[in-house]
């Protein structure tokens, strides 16, 4: 257990609101990193961020966005949630980001209706 | 990045050695060979990595030829836990870099 909780695991919603998941470490990683999984297109990157206050887009970040006011805190926003977001999201840290070695959160499972 | 195939999936026998096999014909001198797995329903584990010398842990042994086009995981005595979804992911070691993963090999172990 690398020490990452997500948090909600589950949540569902409706179309239009806006979404927060959280991501908390306990292990003071410097990279951290929001993944979404489908069916069919395996994991792709959402954003990451390499310091406080420093994120950067990954291939799929068009209708999230990310903060990181903490070390330890790495929040995903979905402004205006849409059924296309369905998905899991997974959230990973990294102690130096160089050898990629990621150690990953449990998930949250987020259904938009 | 490297391009890697492996097997869509394999299966193997409790207690036995797993080999999965990655191909990665155009790796470059500065990419690394990543191995994760994901269980059903959790997040990707790291396995182990290696740049071109063999490597061992706990978990497992990665094996990498002298020409760096392939790679093999070596599961040394697969339980039933080790059932998961395998990928081989190639990249340059670079700070903030980020995984791209394929689409694995299902590995079931039997009884």
């Amino acid at each position: 257990d690398a020490g990452i909780t997500q948090s909600p695991r589950h949540k569902v919603t409706e179309t239009g609101t806006p979404v927060t998941l959280r991501c908390h470490q306990t292990e003071n990683h410097r990279y951290m990193y929001w993944y979404r999984q489908d069916p069919g297109h395996g994991l792709r990157l959402i954003h990451y961020s390499y310091g406080v206050k420093d994120t950067d887009k990954g291939e799929v970040s068009d209708g999230y966005s990310v903060s990181r006011s903490k070390t330890e805190d790495f929040l995903l926003t979905l402004e205006s949630a849409t059924s296309s977001q369905t998905s899991v999201y997974f959230c990973a840290i990294s102690p130096s980001g160089f050898y990629n070695e990621q150690f990953f959160g449990p998930g949250t499972r987020l259904t938009v209706l | 990045d490297a391009k890697t195939t492996q097997p869509t999936s394999m299966d193997c026998a409790e207690g036995r050695a797993a080999n999965l096999p990655c191909n990665h014909s155009t790796i470059s001198g500065n990419e690394y060979v990543y191995w994760y797995r994901q269980i059903h329903s959790q997040g990707p584990q790291y396995i182990i990595h290696g740049l071109k010398n063999n490597e061992t842990n706990e978990m497992a042994s990665l094996i990498i030829t002298e020409d760096r086009k392939s790679s093999t995981l070596i599961l040394p005595h697969a339980t039933l836990r080790d059932t998961a979804v395998y990928y081989c992911i190639v990249r340059v070691g670079a700070a903030g870099n980020k995984l791209t993963f394929g689409g694995g090999t299902r590995v079931l172990v039997k009884p």
